[in-house]
């Protein structure tokens, strides 16, 4: 089957850093995505993984490891509105659909 | 990028009834994908829309529950019918564009409410 899990929700302070981990199970890989989507809206693409390393872009940078089946999420510098939920997404093989695991829900407090 | 206008962003149904959703794209795009996203929760893909031929459905989710027509390369409409409390949710619509990476951009997203 297909399973992808995140933490359900974290929290962390204003500046800090946070990473926020997903572990996958699927029939094959294609590609792992991440996702920020504020409360009422609909989800923003962050970054796109397929090959094994650290992708950075900004304040937010995504790792994968294909061999582990694991990737994280690591935001630096962190700010209010950075407070949403972090959707990871694996695109199994020889497939153009996402499956999403649960996301998590990130507070960030002053 | 793309630029998707999904319509209408809410609405209150009653029971029995039925509601289409319809989306719209500012490019041509082979694949159209219709999500769920039930409260406080992740995206579960209903199903593939393509041009020109029927939609594939995930497990779970049926044709004559959430017909899907697919007219042109730029136009997709999602039908949830027969309306039940359950259906209550958030629906969106998805198209994949390569940016470099391969995005997915959303529609921001039909809110209904069954009642």
């Amino acid at each position: 089957g297909q399973n992808i899990d995140q933490p359900t929700e974290m929290t962390a302070t204003e500046g800090a850093i946070v990473q926020i981990n997903c572990t996958y199970q699927t029939s094959g890989f294609n590609g792992l995505f991440w996702y920020q989507q504020h409360a009422g809206e609909a989800p923003t693409f962050l970054s796109y993984n397929v090959l094994d390393g650290l992708e950075e872009k900004g304040r937010f940078s995504s790792f994968l490891s294909r061999s582990k089946g694991y990737s994280y999420l690591l935001l630096k510098e962190l700010q209010m509105k950075d407070s949403a939920s972090y959707l990871c997404a694996v695109r199994p093989h020889n497939t153009d659909k996402l499956i999403f695991g649960t996301g998590t829900r990130l507070q960030v407090f002053p | 990028s793309a630029v998707i206008s999904q319509k209408p962003s809410r609405d209150i149904c009653q029971r029995g009834t039925s509601l289409t959703i319809q989306c719209q794209v500012d490019s041509q795009v082979t694949m159209m994908f219709w999500y769920r996203q039930q409260p406080g929760q992740s995206l579960t893909l209903i199903a593939t829309a393509n041009q020109g031929s029927e939609a594939t459905y995930e497990s779970g989710f049926v044709i004559d529950k959430f017909p899907i027509s697919r007219p042109n390369l730029t136009f997709s409409t999602l039908t949830v019918s027969n309306m039940s409390p359950e259906d209550s949710s958030i629906y969106l619509c998805s198209v994949e564009v390569w940016t470099g990476d391969t995005e997915a951009f959303f529609g921001q997203g039909t809110r209904l409410t069954v009642v």
